[in-house]
């Protein structure tokens, strides 16, 4: 099960937006329509933010968007806040499993 | 609403078996929902565990797990188990009981921490 890549690190000023990528390949990424993003405070448990790679569950801000294109998967935080500060992770259905990104921590400058 | 209480931290030595429960409240088992089991390693990345169909008891290992993993359900107590057998160092990890939902996770137990060391 091999590791879709993500960027360690990612920031923004408040108001700004940041876009993290979630690279893997045609067996995951690029073969499905179900990769989902997770947001996940210190000490706290990860919170669905995005689903199908587009699908906001209830609850979530508009603030946050995925895409696709080709293999990468993008997840992009719009006018950021200072409770936007946290590590953010896909994860990819891979046909038999599942593949989760590395993880990239977002900081709120 | 739906909510995965997890059991708590395990130590094991190498080579024992761990049983990590999960109760789910809020929700009656059907076939609709998959609930899965995922674990993060210290310093390492995610890994996927296998599902189980609480409602018929289906699951689902990766190869990687196969014969190690097992995962069953109560459903007289809306609990769902699952044992990692021949316990090594690199076991040792945070562990999860998630319920699956379009292809995503969408709610999550609060994590198990199990321990292999002699």
């Amino acid at each position: 099960q091999s590791a879709l890549t993500q960027p360690p690190s990612a920031s923004g000023s408040p108001g700004q937006s940041v876009t993290i990528s979630c690279t893997g390949t045609s067996s995951d990424v690029g073969g499905y329509n179900y990769v989902s993003w997770y947001q996940q405070h210190p000490g706290k448990v990860p919170k669905l933010m995005i689903y199908e790679v587009n699908k906001r569950p209830s609850g979530v801000p508009d603030r946050f968007s995925g895409s696709k294109s080709g293999n990468t998967a993008s997840l992009t935080v719009s006018g950021l806040q200072a409770e936007d500060e946290a590590d953010y992770f896909c994860t990819s259905f891979a046909g038999l499993h599942y593949v989760f990104g590395t993880g990239t921590k977002v900081t709120v400058l | 609403q739906v909510q995965l209480l997890q059991s708590g931290a395990e130590v094991k030595e190498p080579g024992a078996s761990v049983r990590i429960s999960c109760k789910i409240s809020g929700y009656t088992f059907t076939a609709d929902y998959y609930f899965h089991w995922l674990r993060q390693a210290p310093g390492q990345g995610r890994e996927w565990m296998g599902k189980i169909n609480p409602s018929g008891g289906t699951t689902f290992y990766p190869h990687t797990l196969q014969g190690r993993v097992t995962m069953t359900r109560d459903t007289s107590t809306n609990t769902v188990y699952m044992e990692l057998s021949s316990l090594r160092s690199e076991d040792t990890a945070t562990y999860y009981c998630v319920r699956g939902n379009q292809f995503a996770f969408d709610v999550w137990g609060q994590g198990t921490m199990v321990t292999v060391s002699s």
